[in-house]
């Protein structure tokens, strides 16, 4: 499985757009980015999940460039709830279900 | 969607001892996974358990310090056995596929 990088941390203000990048240089063909978030004390959930371009869903956006060695979540208008840790994951499906979790962003949200 | 419980949702145990995690999962389901999450670290996938088959354990993970039942499509068991401080984490059951995975509120585990 790609290995991916994110930043450890970051912190925004409510009503802010926050973007997360997370780098996987070695993307394979047949890879999917997805990301989860994890509140404290709770399993992590899906957010979203997308291959190339751009996805977007109820929750938040996923950006993907051409050569897929990045992608950016973007969380529109956080507000304190939005508080979490973001990871981001890259598989085949081909490969599994199993899932490698990197070492994740931790994103403050601040009043 | 699939709804995950796990019992216990924390214990406090002695060294040297066991602790058996129940996972269980309102639908059926082919695999099921058993994560740890040490504290204030990532998840770290320890093994993928199969109905009617032997689990399939990750790089640093054994069956003899984890031993895994997984007796029907709906419910599995995670022993941490003969532990040690270092076995205090959360331990966090999953089920459902690359898509989207659904995980249970975790066990968290503190060893004396």
């Amino acid at each position: 499985l790609a290995k991916t990088t994110q930043p450890i941390s970051m912190d925004s203000y409510e009503g802010q757009e926050v973007n997360i990048t997370c780098s996987h240089n070695n993307i394979a063909t047949n890879d999917y980015i997805t990301w989860y978030q994890q509140f404290p004390s709770q399993g992590p959930r899906f957010i979203i999940q997308g291959y190339k371009t751009k996805v977007t869903n109820e929750v938040a956006s996923l950006f993907i460039p051409a050569d897929r060695k990045s992608s950016t979540l973007s969380l529109p208008r956080v507000s304190l709830s939005d508080t979490a840790v973001y990871y981001c994951l890259v598989g085949s499906k081909a490969a599994g279900n199993k899932l490698t979790f990197g070492g994740g962003t931790r994103v403050l949200v601040k009043p | 969607s699939a709804v995950i419980s796990q019992k216990p949702s924390r214990d406090i145990c002695q060294r040297g001892t066991s602790l058996t995690i129940q996972c269980q999962v309102d639908s059926q389901v082919t695999m099921m996974f058993w994560y740890r999450q040490q504290p204030g670290q990532s998840l770290t996938l320890i093994a993928t358990a199969n109905q009617g088959s032997e689990a399939t354990y990750e790089s640093g993970f054994v069956i003899d310090k984890f031993p895994i039942s997984r007796p029907n499509l709906t419910f599995s068991t995670l022993t941490v056995s003969n532990m040690s401080p270092e076995d205090s984490s959360i331990y966090l059951c999953s089920v459902g596929g690359m898509d989207t995975q659904y995980f249970g509120p975790g066990t968290r585990l503190t060893v004396l």
